[in-house]
């Protein structure tokens, strides 16, 4: 079976200073990563995914993840924090062949200036 | 285009009452998914429609929950009776059919969400 682990349940963190969200999963088989992100009051957005190829992959608001699989881990970083980026941020992982997301716990970064 | 939507953004319900969840999917999306984040807890997968067809039903908590979706389009969630543990946030999500070489169907757009309140 597969699973999803976040660690930090919440990540305060200074207005322009560098963030790392953690995430760990467990498969046996073949998988699929996303960051979906949830601002205040809003709904699920997808940030970024890991499909194939390239193990670092980017969002348009300046994210990154890195796949990497000897690890297990998708972590989450970002160089420099906005305040805009408070949210509570979502690891899942789709297996293959599947088509149900697991769900990490959920991190609520918080950014303070 | 638009987006997932869903009705009611918000519902607060008696024990033992009825609730019905609304969901359109992005026009044009075969899969059609409910998931549950219960307070605190990980958002869980509740089930999966290719078009009208139920796919994996796996996570629906008991029989008190029945989805349908006819004619392939939006779809319901009712909730009947409601107990004060279905509480939670309601989510549903589309994507594309799936198509060989192709990873459009692995991309789960979800909507706002209903809260459910049972009190």
């Amino acid at each position: 079976a597969q699973s999803v682990t976040q660690l930090d349940s919440q990540v305060p963190v200074f207005e322009e200073a560098p963030v790392e969200l953690r995430c760990n999963y467990s498969s046996s088989v073949s998988v699929y990563l996303f960051w979906y992100v949830q601002y205040p009051n809003q709904g699920l957005q997808l940030l970024l995914k890991y499909l194939s190829g390239s193990t670092l992959v980017e969002s348009i608001n300046g994210f990154e993840a890195e796949f990497n699989k000897s690890q297990t881990s998708f972590h989450l970083r970002k160089p420099s924090v906005h305040i805009s980026d408070t949210a509570e941020y979502f690891c899942a992982l789709l297996t293959g062949g599947g088509n149900k997301l697991t769900f990490g716990t959920g991190t609520q970064l918080k950014v303070e200036l | 285009e638009a987006g997932v939507t869903q009705f009611p953004s918000h519902s607060v319900i008696e024990k033992g009452q009825t609730v019905t969840l609304r969901c359109d999917p992005i026009s044009g999306h075969d899969n059609l998914y409910w998931y549950r984040r219960v307070m605190g807890k990980e958002i869980k997968f509740l089930l999966h429609f290719v078009k009208e067809s139920k796919q994996d039903e796996s996570g629906m908590p008991n029989n008190r929950f029945l989805a349908e979706r006819t004619g392939g389009t939006y779809s319901t969630l009712k909730v009947q009776p409601a107990e004060l543990e279905d509480s939670g946030v309601y989510f549903c999500a589309s994507s594309h059919q799936m198509t060989s070489g192709s990873f459009a169907s692995y991309e789960q757009y979800f909507g706002p969400g209903t809260r459910l309140t049972v009190t």
